[in-house]
């Protein structure tokens, strides 16, 4: 079993949809959370941040872990033509070196 | 204008050939990292260095060579040892301590080996 599965898609939703995106991971020792936003040919943005449990917002976009159940979520109001794009889970152990492990992206496409 | 850079953006070689790829941060970071993205395939990390003139091994760093001699500096060589070369190389940076998983990419350099 890989450590961070993320369903690959595509996803392709009308614009101003709500769009949930999700991770699940199987190592219970992972603490830190972030979703990372990949345009084609070009490096991912880091997008969100997340610390053990609970919900994170920023502007359109939500973050979600579920430690219970070790499931990650980003969720994006109003989904924009812009935000068509691969997204990215990542997830690291507390105290390893700062080596992140990554699901294999989910690729978005907002319709206008 | 804060950021890292990475060059060149597209490489072509021929097999059994060595490539240096460049990395360079001015965002004052002391860890780097090499990572290795294929088709449907998530990031993995080739090799990390959490200060100068130190480095680690990551998941995959056979046919890999790095080193660390600048903190501004990271690049990765890729050897004719490397089986499977041609892929998008991205190279990201961070700060240590607690928010070491914040890590920031560059725009990649795609390598595509003949």
């Amino acid at each position: 079993q890989k450590e961070v599965e993320q369903d690959p898609g595509p996803l392709s939703v009308p614009e101003g949809a709500i769009v949930s995106l999700n991770c699940t991971y199987s190592n219970s020792a992972f603490q830190y959370f972030m979703w990372y936003r990949q345009y084609s040919r070009k490096g991912p943005e880091l997008l969100m941040y997340t610390y053990s449990s609970g919900n994170k917002e920023d502007g359109r976009f939500t973050a979600q872990v579920d430690k219970s159940s070790k499931y990650i979520s980003l969720f994006i109001r109003d989904s924009q033509p812009s935000d068509s794009a691969t997204y990215l889970c990542a997830s690291a152990r507390g105290g390893s070196q700062g080596n992140l492990i990554f699901g294999k992206g989910t690729k978005l496409s907002v319709k206008p | 204008d804060g950021g890292i850079t990475q060059s060149p953006k597209y490489l072509f070689r021929k097999e059994g050939q060595n490539v240096t790829l460049s990395c360079e941060q001015n965002l004052n970071h002391d860890a780097m990292y090499w990572y290795r993205q294929d088709p449907g395939q998530g990031l993995r990390l080739i090799y990390y260095s959490q200060i100068v003139n130190d480095f680690q091994k990551g998941d995959i760093a056979e046919g890999y060579s790095v080193s660390r001699e600048k903190k501004e500096s990271f690049p990765l060589t890729v050897t004719s040892a490397q089986k499977n070369p041609t892929a998008f190389y991205l190279c990201a940076s961070s700060v240590t301590g607690t928010a070491k998983y914040e890590q920031y990419f560059g725009p990649g350099t795609r390598l595509t080996v003949t």
